[in-house]
């Protein structure tokens, strides 16, 4: 069974960049044809796609947030990361990563969110 | 791109059937047979109930069912129970390797 555990700071102060971790236990990474994603959830609010990235490194991103974002992957530590820089209060959310379901972009496995505040 | 739109609410007793509407455009739910949806309890991580439409993931009810008629996907819970209460959100395939969520629906259990 995959699992998925977010890690980062709770607090980041405005113009700066976020930066969350995504550790993946019981499977690797980089097999098969597996994108893991990034979504969020502003509070009361729906959930938002941020982008995904393959085992390989390919990465595609939200148009609205291109700009801001860069996903990476650390195969050696089976984790993937985000980088959300120049935030806002408007990037304040819970902050999903997920596994990409191949062939259907559902998303099957889900970690338990971590909440990110912007704000001075 | 607009978040899919979705109902904000809906209601049903125990043991009726209840269905959210999730619309779209052609450059997503309508072009696409890739809608999926999931479910959320509070403070809990989103669950995936339905994908490729009608799609069910191994372990969920078959009380919960999928559709899609033009722009506008469905998701359908029949002999609504209790532990269904929670909010439920569609999300599309948009095209240009993005993915797009709708607004998400509160389901009230009677």
């Amino acid at each position: 069974q995959v699992q998925l555990q977010e890690s980062g700071p709770g607090l980041v102060k405005p113009s700066q960049t976020l930066s969350l971790t995504c550790t993946v236990s019981g499977g690797s990474i980089t097999s098969g044809s597996y994108y893991w994603c990034w979504i969020r959830q502003p509070a009361g609010k729906g959930l938002e796609w941020i982008g995904r990235i393959h085992g390989t490194g390919s990465t595609n991103y939200y148009p609205s947030l291109e700009s801001r974002v860069t996903m990476s992957v650390d195969a050696s530590k089976n984790q993937f990361s985000l980088k959300l820089s120049s935030v806002t209060a408007a990037d304040t959310a819970v902050y999903y990563c997920a596994r990409d379901l191949p062939g259907s972009g559902a998303f099957d496995f889900w970690g338990q969110g971590t909440g990110v505040t912007v704000s001075s | 791109q607009s978040a899919l739109t979705q109902p904000a609410s809906v209601s049903g007793s125990p043991g009726q059937s209840i269905t959210i509407s999730c619309s779209g455009t052609s450059s997503d739910v309508g072009g696409y047979n890739y809608v999926s949806w999931y479910q959320q309890h509070p403070g809990k991580a989103p669950k995936l109930m339905i994908y490729d439409v009608s799609k069910r993931p191994s372990g969920v009810s078959y009380r919960f069912s999928g559709s899609k008629s033009g722009n506008t996907a469905s998701l359908t819970i029949s002999g609504l129970q209790a532990e269904d209460e929670a909010d439920y959100s569609c999300c599309s395939y948009a095209g240009g390797s993005t993915w797009i969520f709708g607004g998400g629906t509160k389901l009230t259990v009677l």
